[in-house]
Parts: C-alpha cells; structure tokens; sequence
C-alpha cells in the first residue's frame, strides 16, 4: 500500500522560498502509471490544486502559481518536492502530496498534510 | 479557473439519504468522465469515496454513490450513520489538463 509523508518547515516569513519534500514508499514514483501532486488547503477553506510532475520529469501547474512555483523529481530518493518562492501571508495552507491515477485523474492516497504558517 | 460550486451544508437524520450537487461547465465537470468525490474528517487527510462520477474503490461502503447531468455531479449517501458526518469535496479534471476542487460541504448527521 503507498503511503506518502510531506516535510518542510512550519514557519516562514514573508518573500522566503516554500521547500516542501513529499518522500513515497510502497510504489515507485518511475513507474509511470501516476501524476505525482501537490494540493493546499487554507485553514478552514477548500482545496486547491498546486501542480504534479510526472515519472518523465514533465510538470504542469496552476496558472495561478506557475510564475512562483517549481516541482522537481528525485527517482533515486523516490521524492518529489515543491519550491514556491516569494511567499505572502495568502500562502499559509496544509500543503498535501496526493499520488493520482494516470487513466481516472483521481486523487487516490494523500499524505497527511504539513501546517504552513507565513508570518513576520 | 473557478471552483466548482457546492452548497456549504447539508444535513440528514441517521437512515435518511441526502444529495450534494457539484456544479461546474462544459470545461470540467460537463465535459469529462473524471469527477471524483473526497470524505475528509476534521484533522485528517482527504479520502477518495467515488471516482469517475460514479465508482467506487475498494473499502468504500455501498451506501456513497455518484452520478453526473450535464454540468453538474451528485453524491448520495443512503443510510445516514453517524460516522458519515464530515466535509465533503469534489473535484473535476479540466480542458486545460488541470484540476479543480469544489469549495465543500459540511455534512451534519442530526
């Protein structure tokens, strides 16, 4: 069964670079099969999706974000990451990794989440 | 790209059904198969409960179905147990090859 755990810092201050980890175990991020994702979560809100990179390396984001936003894959570690530069108060969110389905574009296994607060 | 619209609650007797509506355009939920629903308890992760508007994945209870008219999808859940009481999510594939999420409904079990 795949589980994936997100890491990274709790707390930022404003302009900083976002640097989250999401390390997968029980499937290989090569095999090809799925778009490896991730989604935020503001206190309280709802969801929004942040972008996925594929086993390939190819990547796709959100318009909203793609002039901050960088995802980068490690094979050998079987990680994914997230770079989201110059970040404001607005960016405070749960940030999940979720491993979607190539063939149904559902988002199948979530890791649990990481609480990030942007504050001065 | 707009989220989809949900109604912010709804609410249920244990045993009752109750409907949630997702509604979104020609561009999402009207035009693709791959509308998907998400049970998440306060604290916890999002759990997928249907996918392609109307499956289910293994483990889910026979009680969570899906369907999709036009622009908008559905989930049912029959039997109300108290368990089910959660937000509840739902997300569409798009025309320009991204995601988008529903703004959730709070399901209350009276």
């Amino acid at each position: 069964q795949v589980q994936l755990q997100e890491s990274g810092p709790g707390l930022m201050k404003p302009s900083q670079t976002l640097s989250l980890t999401c390390t997968v175990s029980g499937d290989s991020i090569s095999s090809g099969s799925y778009y490896w994702n991730w989604i935020r979560q503001t206190p309280g809100k709802g969801l929004e999706w942040i972008g996925y990179i594929y086993s390939s390396g190819g990547t796709y984001y959100n318009p909203s974000l793609r002039s901050r936003l960088s995802i980068s894959v490690d094979t050998s570690k079987n990680q994914f990451s997230l770079d989201l530069r110059s970040v404001t108060a607005a960016d405070t969110a749960f940030y999940y990794c979720a491993r979607a389905s190539y063939w149904s574009k559902n988002f199948d296994s979530w890791g649990q989440g990481t609480l990030v607060t942007v504050s001065s | 790209q707009s989220a989809l619209t949900q109604p912010a609650s709804v609410s249920g007797s244990p045993g009752q059904s109750i409907t949630i509506s997702c509604t979104g355009t020609s561009s999402d939920v009207g035009g693709y198969k791959y509308v998907s629903w998400y049970q998440q308890h306060p604290g916890r992760a999002p759990k997928l409960m249907i996918f392609d508007v109307n499956n289910r994945p293994s483990g889910v209870s026979n009680r969570f179905s899906g369907s999709k008219s036009g622009n908008t999808a559905s989930l049912t859940i029959s039997g109300l147990q108290a368990e089910d009481e959660s937000d509840y999510y739902c997300s569409s594939y798009t025309s320009s090859s991204t995601w988008v999420f529903g703004g959730g409904t709070k399901l209350t079990v009276l």
